[in-house]
């Protein structure tokens, strides 16, 4: 069974100042790891889909890193502004075909 | 709008009626998974399946829940004698032919099932 788990559950951030929070998930059999952005009565949107050890996107003021060997990710934000308050979903497929999704950590920034 | 598309967003149902949920997933798409959300819980999967056929149900209670995919038309999502505990939000996602490996889900709005 693949357990992705994220950290923290949630998080408040003062706008402006940056944050970051993690995932982790089972090292062995890797394929990819997913990062979600979900806002309140929408859908989840991709925001990057990672593979590669040592690998780091970066989309706007919104960057991811991931470690495939010890199995974790980390997504920044940089000068949290309050449209990206959301919660921050990571997954990773078990075998090709299955994406997991951890809990997620929701993020409210406090203007 | 050519995103996924799904149907009703909300539902409301009796213990013991049926509930059907729509899927049109993006045009192109032919892989259509179906993800649920229970109250304070993250996002379960379900199923996954590609045109007429199902590829993974291991999410899928036993009893009561199917899902299909026909060459023609939508994916639905079906339950039969819904019971209180199946109050949740369903969400469909469609992806293109490339893998989970380097392709994301796009996903729908979600159907709200309230069972009374």
């Amino acid at each position: 069974i693949l357990n992705v788990e994220q950290s923290p559950q949630s998080l408040h951030v003062q706008e402006g100042d940056s944050t970051n929070f993690t995932c982790s998930f089972p090292s062995s059999n890797f394929y990819a790891l997913h990062w979600y952005r979900w806002e309140t009565a929408k859908s989840p949107e991709a925001l990057f889909v990672m593979t590669l050890n040592g690998d780091e996107k970066k989309k706007g003021r919104i960057s991811a890193t991931l470690n495939t060997k010890e199995g974790y990710s980390y997504l920044y934000i940089k000068g949290s502004q309050p449209e990206d308050s959301a919660t921050y979903l990571c997954a990773s497929p078990q075998g090709a075909q299955k994406l997991v999704f951890g809990q997620g950590t929701r993020l409210t920034i406090n203007p | 709008n050519a995103g996924v598309m799904q149907n009703p967003r909300h539902l409301v149902r009796r213990r013991g009626q049926e509930a059907r949920l729509r899927c049109s997933p993006m045009k192109g798409h032919s892989h259509v998974y179906w993800y649920r959300q229970l109250p304070e819980e993250g996002l379960k999967f379900m199923v996954y399946l590609q045109k007429e056929n199902i590829i993974d149900e291991s999410g899928m209670p036993k009893e009561r829940f199917s899902a299909e995919f026909p060459k023609e038309g939508p994916s639905i999502l079906r339950i039969q004698q819904v019971v209180r505990g199946d109050s949740a939000a369903y969400f469909c996602a469609s992806s293109p032919q490339t893998g989970l490996e380097s392709g994301e889900l796009f996903f729908g709005e979600g159907s709200r099932l309230t069972v009374l």
